[in-house]
C-alpha cells in the first residue's frame, strides 16, 4: 500500500524557535499533500492544502505566517512552525494523494510537537 | 453547529460483541464517505469508504449510509480487543474537495 512517513515524531521546542516537520510519500508521487492539525481527544483540522511547485492553499483562521509550507517535490512537503509559542503544542498529520478520489489520501503517523 | 457530529464515547463492548458507530451530517453535498481507525498517537488508517448510498460490507466491517437521513453508520463484527481505537468517520462532496472529519468515536474492546 501506499506509504507516508513524517519526521521527526516528535519534537520539543523553546518558545520562540522555529521547527520544521517532513513529510514523504515513500512510494508513490503526491501531487497534493495536505497538514492537519489534531488535538487531544479531538478530530483532525485541516491546516492546509499544498500542490507541488505551488503555494499552498491555508484554511480560513490559519496564519500562513506562522505555518509555512513547502511541497518542494513530489515526494516532500514541509510545515515549519515559525516563531513557536505553547499553545502550538499539539499533533500534526500530513496526508497525500496522487488520485483526487477522496478515499486515495494517505496519512503519516504524525508528529508530537511540544513547545516549553 | 458542525457540519459532521459524531458522538465522542467511550463506547466500552466485550469481545466478541457488535460494535456500532454512526455519524450525522448537515452537508447534502457530501456523496464520498469514510471510516478511518486511529490508534493512539499514530495517524489514521482508511478501513472503509461509501460512495452515495448504500450498504458496503468488508469482512468484519459494514459501512451503511442513508443520504435522506444524513446518517452514516459503521458496524464491527466479532470486535477484538485490537479494534480498540478511535474511530473516525469522514466525508467528501466530490473528488479532489477536502475531507471533512467527524470528532471521533473512542472505542474499547475489553477481553
Amino acid at each position: 500500500g501506499a506509504v507516508v512517513s513524517q519526521h521527526p515524531s516528535w519534537v520539543i521546542c523553546k518558545s520562540g524557535t522555529s521547527v520544521k516537520i517532513e513529510c514523504r510519500s515513500l512510494d508513490f508521487q503526491a501531487t497534493t499533500m495536505f497538514w492537519y492539525r489534531q488535538f487531544p481527544k479531538q478530530s483532525l483540522m485541516l491546516m492546509a492544502t499544498s500542490n507541488e511547485g505551488s503555494k499552498a492553499t491555508y484554511e480560513q483562521g490559519v496564519e500562513k505566517d506562522k505555518f509555512l509550507i513547502n511541497h518542494a517535490s513530489l515526494t516532500l512537503s514541509t510545515l515549519t512552525v515559525t516563531s513557536a509559542h505553547p499553545e502550538d503544542s499539539s499533533f500534526y498529520i500530513c496526508s497525500a494523494r496522487w488520485d483526487p478520489r477522496p478515499y486515495e489520501q494517505y496519512f503519516g503517523p504524525g508528529t508530537r510537537l511540544t513547545v516549553t | 453547529q458542525k457540519e459532521v457530529e459524531q458522538d465522542p464515547g467511550p463506547l466500552s463492548v466485550p469481545e466478541g460483541a457488535i460494535v456500532s458507530l454512526n455519524c450525522t451530517y448537515s452537508n447534502s453535498a457530501f456523496q464520498y464517505f469514510m471510516w478511518y481507525r486511529q490508534y493512539s498517537r499514530k495517524g489514521p488508517e482508511l478501513l472503509m469508504y461509501t460512495y452515495s448510498s448504500g450498504n458496503k460490507e468488508d469482512g468484519r466491517f459494514t459501512a451503511q449510509v442513508d443520504k435522506s437521513s444524513k446518517y452514516i453508520s459503521l458496524f464491527i463484527r466479532d470486535s477484538q480487543p485490537s479494534d480498540s481505537a478511535t474511530y473516525l468517520c469522514a466525508m467528501s462532496s466530490a473528488a479532489g474537495n477536502k475531507l471533512t472529519f467527524g470528532g471521533g468515536t473512542r472505542v474499547l474492546v475489553k477481553p
